[in-house]
């Protein structure tokens, strides 16, 4: 069974902190991707890395930034955290060539 | 660009009904098509897929159909169940793209009444 895993559920942070999420992946994906969703916008991309070190823009990294030091693992980060970031945060792998998507349950965050 | 239209929800049905969502695209080349599932709470779950022109794709009594005439995968069900209430979205993935990015569609809610 594909498993993608996100370090917390709910999270709440101040505006100004800096927010790290974490994705862990235990298929041996090369692909790993960050979403956010928004009521009424759908799933939208923020990044998204093809293998360890490498990385892509999505359709809205403003605000955002990503590190990948491990196959496994793929961070989100916000360097300093804005209420217009509060939103749910998705974490996604796939082989290299597979179109499959796997989510993992989804990061809620609120910044106050 | 590739984009991926779907029926606006929410949609409501009695248990027992027949379920139809639809969903056109647009894309260069030939995309795989795929249905996602987003029950309360959860992330998303691949439904079914179809990857190339005339391909039914199935899964637990959902059913959709890539169309390349008329640029469609509408998703269906013959008889719903109170647990089929979630949010479902319609997507495209093409060869051509890096990575093998997907595009969604909006989502589409729906609920059923026991």
């Amino acid at each position: 069974d594909v498993k993608v895993t996100q370090s917390s559920r709910y999270l709440v942070k101040r505006t100004g902190e800096k927010v790290f999420l974490e994705c862990v992946q235990d298929m041996d994906h090369e692909n790993m991707f960050w979403y956010r969703q928004d009521p009424g916008l759908g799933l939208r991309l923020i990044y998204f890395s093809y293998d360890v070190k490498m990385k892509e823009k999505g359709d809205i990294p403003e605000g955002y930034s990503v590190s990948r030091e491990k196959k496994e693992r793929f961070s989100l980060i916000l360097e300093s955290a804005s209420t217009n970031q509060t939103s749910m945060y998705l974490c996604a792998s796939s082989r290299l060539h597979g179109h499959e998507q796997y989510f993992g349950p989804g990061t809620r965050l609120t910044v106050t | 660009g590739d984009s991926v239209t779907q029926m606006e929800g929410p949609v409501t049905l009695s248990e027992e009904a027949f379920l139809t969502i639809n969903c056109t695209y647009t894309a260069t080349g030939y995309p795989s098509l795929f249905w996602y599932v987003q029950y309360p709470g959860e992330g998303l779950q691949l439904l079914l897929k179809a990857t190339k022109a005339d391909d039914k794709g199935s899964n637990k009594g959902f059913e959709a159909t890539y169309r390349k005439e008329t640029t469609s995968f509408h998703l269906e069900k013959g008889s719903v169940q109170v647990s089929d209430s979630a949010v479902y979205f319609c997507a495209l993935t093409g060869l051509y793209s890096s990575a093998s990015k997907i595009i969604f569609g909006s989502g589409t809610r729906l609920s059923i009444r026991p």
